[in-house]
């Protein structure tokens, strides 16, 4: 089946300081999208992507559907304490007649010192 | 978010027990999943119903039956569990389409731990 390759596994960044993280995969997605996970809760959406080349924006979260649609990189700028979670890539492709079934990275585990 | 509910939020039970998982999409949507995430694992897709109808089955285990009696309502029947099925397993609804569809979104998932 379709695997996606989600890197780092894990980050330990000062407060202030900027965060990327980026999944590939060896086949095409139509879909990426990054979620955050905290601590006893469920994944909540942070961004979709639905064109090769898109770059979107969602407050300091900032991220792009690579152009050969098999990448993605999620950047976070002056990171916060509330920052810290599990990051998650997912990739659909949802079409025809399949019914949003998602790939989903390992996770990229965020800590922030202050 | 409150537009998945998910309960019982923990379950400690026994490998003979018998017990459901039961899941509420407030948001309309036509389609729901069940997950499971363990440990060090991504998220593993158990099944997806459309319409109500069940669309996927990803080799689970007979042991878990899943229950789709409307659109908004999703259980996980849970029977002769295995200690290596303790787990979180997460609900997630969405819309979709023709051609594609909505984002998921997700429970808070149901802590399940098998003694």
């Amino acid at each position: 089946g379709q695997q996606l390759n989600q890197s780092p596994q894990s980050m330990f960044i000062q407060e202030g300081e900027d965060v990327s993280m980026n999944c590939t995969s060896s086949s095409i997605f139509n879909t990426w999208l990054w979620y955050k996970q905290d601590p006893g809760e469920g994944p909540v959406l942070l961004i979709a992507l639905y064109k090769a080349g898109e770059l979107t924006s969602n407050g300091r979260l900032t991220a792009q559907f690579g152009i050969t649609r098999k990448d993605s990189f999620l950047n976070i700028s002056a990171s916060i304490p509330s920052d810290v979670g599990i990051y998650f890539c997912a990739g659909d492709n949802a079409g025809g007649t399949s019914y949003g079934k998602l790939t989903f990275g390992q996770g990229t585990i965020l800590t922030v010192h202050p | 978010e409150t537009g998945v509910t998910q309960t019982p939020r923990h379950l400690v039970m026994g490998m003979t027990n018998k017990k459901s998982l039961k899941c509420e999409q407030h948001l309309g949507h036509n389609a729901m999943y069940w997950y499971k995430q363990s440990a060090k694992k991504p998220l593993e897709l158990m099944f997806v119903y459309n319409f109500k109808e069940q669309t996927e089955n990803n080799s689970v285990p007979s042991r878990f039956s899943p229950e789709c009696p409307n659109s908004s309502h999703l259980f996980l029947h849970l029977h002769t569990l295995q200690p290596e099925d303790s787990a979180l397993y997460l609900c997630a609804s969405s819309q979709v389409s023709a051609g594609g569809g909505q984002p998921q979104h997700f429970g808070d998932g149901t802590r399940l731990s098998i003694l």
